[in-house]
Formats: C-alpha cells, sequence, structure tokens
C-alpha cells in the first residue's frame, strides 16, 4: 500500500535552516509529481511546493519563493525539503502529498503523509 | 490567488443527520477543478471528492459533491460516528488554494 513517512521536523532557532525528508514506498515514485503542503497550529492547508516526477521542474508558493527548495531522489524513493532562515510563521506541520495520476500534472493529492512539525523557537 | 471561504466553521450534528458543508470561490474556478479532504487529529487528510463531484477510490457513496464556477457543496448524507471531522475544499484550476475548513462535531 502507499505510504508516505515524513522526517526532519523539529525545534529549530530563527535564522537557521532544515531539510525535511519524505520517504515513499508501495508505489513507482518515479512517475508521480510530489508536492508539499503545511499547516500552522489551528489554521489551514498551504500548498508550498511541487517537483515533476522527473525532478527537473519545481513550483512555488509565493509566500516561500527564494527560501525553500524542493528536491527529489528518484533512486532513493525520497523527495526533501530545504527551507533557509527560518521564521516564526513556518513553525507548521509540513506533509508530503502525491499527485493522482502519472506524468500528468493536476494538483490535488490522493495520498498524503502523517507530517513532520517544525517549531521555530529561539 | 484564489480565495475559498467555507461555511459555517463549525457544524454540530447528530449521527445519521445529513451535512451541507459549502465552500465559495473568489473567481470561477477553472473546469471545477475542485477538492475536498477530510482530516482527523494527528492525520493527514484524506482525498474524498476531486472535480467538484468525483469521489475517490474507496470513499463511500454517503459523500457527494456538487457545485460549479464559484459555489461547491459537500453533502454527508447521513453521519457515521466516523465522519465526525475537519472537512476542507481546495481549487487546482490554479496556484492551489484551500478554504479554512468546517468542523463537523457531535450534537
Amino acid at each position: 500500500q502507499v505510504q508516505l513517512v515524513e522526517s526532519g521536523g523539529g525545534v529549530v532557532q530563527p535564522g537557521r535552516s532544515l531539510r525535511l525528508s519524505c520517504a515513499a514506498s508501495g508505489f513507482i515514485f518515479s512517475n508521480y509529481g510530489m508536492h508539499w503542503v503545511r499547516q500552522a497550529p489551528g489554521k489551514g492547508l498551504e500548498w508550498l511546493a511541487v517537483v515533476s516526477y522527473g525532478g527537473k521542474t519545481q513550483y512555488y508558493a509565493d509566500s516561500v519563493k527564494g527560501r525553500f527548495t524542493i528536491s527529489r531522489d528518484n533512486s532513493k524513493n525520497t523527495m526533501y525539503l530545504q527551507i533557509n532562515s527560518l521564521r516564526d510563521e513556518d513553525s507548521a506541520t509540513y506533509y508530503c502529498a502525491k499527485e493522482p495520476y502519472t506524468y500528468t500534472s493536476d494538483w490535488y493529492w490522493d495520498y498524503w503523509g502523517q507530517g513532520t512539525l517544525v517549531t521555530v523557537s529561539s | 490567488e484564489i480565495v475559498l471561504t467555507q461555511s459555517p466553521g463549525t457544524l454540530s450534528l447528530s449521527p445519521g443527520e445529513r451535512a451541507t458543508l459549502s465552500c465559495r470561490a473568489s473567481q470561477s474556478v477553472r473546469d471545477n477543478y475542485l477538492a475536498w479532504y477530510q482530516q482527523k487529529p494527528g492525520q493527514g487528510p484524506r482525498l474524498l471528492i476531486y472535480a467538484a463531484s468525483s469521489r475517490a477510490t474507496g470513499v463511500p457513496d454517503r459523500f457527494s459533491g456538487s457545485g460549479s464556477g464559484t459555489d461547491f457543496t459537500l453533502t454527508i448524507s447521513s453521519l457515521e460516528p466516523e465522519d465526525f471531522a475537519v472537512y476542507s475544499c481546495q481549487q487546482y484550476g490554479a496556484s492551489p488554494t484551500f478554504g479554512q475548513g468546517t468542523k463537523v462535531e457531535i450534537k
């Protein structure tokens, strides 16, 4: 069965960097676009970024462009999110999510991970 | 950016009752590319509906989606105990955005 497992969250000081990982299993990872979505405590969901199935194309929400970098390693069935210059407002649960169809770009998601919590605090 | 506004914020109902959740977009959603998700505490969202009215695999038929343009509705025909959760709409006709969620709680 499809599994997405995020890791790498924790308590981080403002201004520092963090790399989140999403380990995928149960499907052919290299055939699907993958996304990061976050949810601040008590708030709604916010889409952050997408990486194409082959890893060559990335798109970002305007709110994180320039500070966040999405990437993937299809040989390891893993996606990453590099977050630089962390701010208080980056405190959230970060989810990875899988697109529903191969080789297309339908930006809704049929499987999500359980999330990894990032807390930015001095 | 397309802003999605969900109403009501909280819906208090009893098992067996019908739930009607609304999602209104600030501008027309291209091709009715609207999805609905269910989320329970400590879990990632679960896809229920895509393309406004298509049920995702494995979703019970008590869940249905309708609407077009700027007004969309998720209906749960008869609430089961496991349906009490937060429901969010999301548009993907443009850069993805979500509504703030509707909590369906036990009355």
